[in-house]
């Protein structure tokens, strides 16, 4: 079974640029969950995904934004970039919601340079 | 869920040698704890979903406990291999999910 797959897996923009990133769940998982990980922060949790709703969002700016298709596949964006946005962005899928017992599994992450 | 500490931060144990290391957390108010594994250049990989006061976890060489009434998880590696280099996160669920920031493990030939 393919895992989950992110593209691009390598971006550079420039600040005030707009981004989005892709995240393709494993096979039958329905739930995508976004990550940002920084060297200061840490990983910190962006936002979840089910069934084509946001289930939860992390304390971000409305800058970052996503969505579910129907077929499980996830995008993020991310509006006028700044340097702080420079991160290794990680998702990750499960069965069904991460609400305590649900492994997940996540991709190889997008590394986002902001310019 | 406000904080999620691991200490230490950084371990150097030699290879064949056991270690532990620690999640606090400051309250129990939450539906699981999770344990990972991030090797360099690789994705987290999950090791264990712990849901229950007592809980105990095994996985090989890998076993981690939880306490959610004294505010910490365990996770312990008995008799270290190079392999087991790596940083090791906890991760709390509630409405969201809150890592704590690792512990980098360096097994020493």
């Amino acid at each position: 079974k393919a895992g989950v797959t992110q593209t691009p897996r390598y971006l550079i923009k420039t600040r005030g640029q707009q981004v989005t990133l892709s995240c393709s769940p494993i096979s039958g998982h329905r739930s995508v969950s976004w990550y940002q990980q920084t060297p200061g922060q840490g990983l910190q949790f962006l936002f979840e995904y089910f069934s084509e709703t946001q289930r939860n969002k992390g304390n971000f700016p409305g800058r970052f934004s996503g969505r579910q298709f129907s077929n499980s596949r996830s995008e993020m964006n991310v509006s006028t970039l700044e340097l702080g946005d420079s991160a290794l962005y990680l998702c990750a899928s499960s069965l069904a919601p991460t609400g305590g017992y649900n492994e997940q599994f996540f991709g190889p992450g997008t590394r986002l340079t902001v310019l | 869920i406000l904080n999620v500490e691991q200490s230490p931060q950084s371990l150097h144990v030699q290879e064949g040698d056991s270690t532990n290391f620690t999640c606090s957390f400051p309250s129990s108010n939450f539906y699981a704890l999770h344990w990972y594994r991030w090797e360099t250049a690789k994705s987290p990989e999950a090791l264990f979903v712990m849901t229950l006061n007592g809980d105990e976890k095994k996985k090989g060489r890998i076993s981690a406990t939880l306490n959610t009434k004294e505010g910490y998880s365990y996770l312990y590696i008995k008799g270290s291999q190079p392999e087991d280099s790596a940083t090791y996160l906890c991760a709390l669920r509630d409405d969201k999910i809150i890592f704590g920031k690792g512990t980098r493990l360096h097994i020493l030939p």
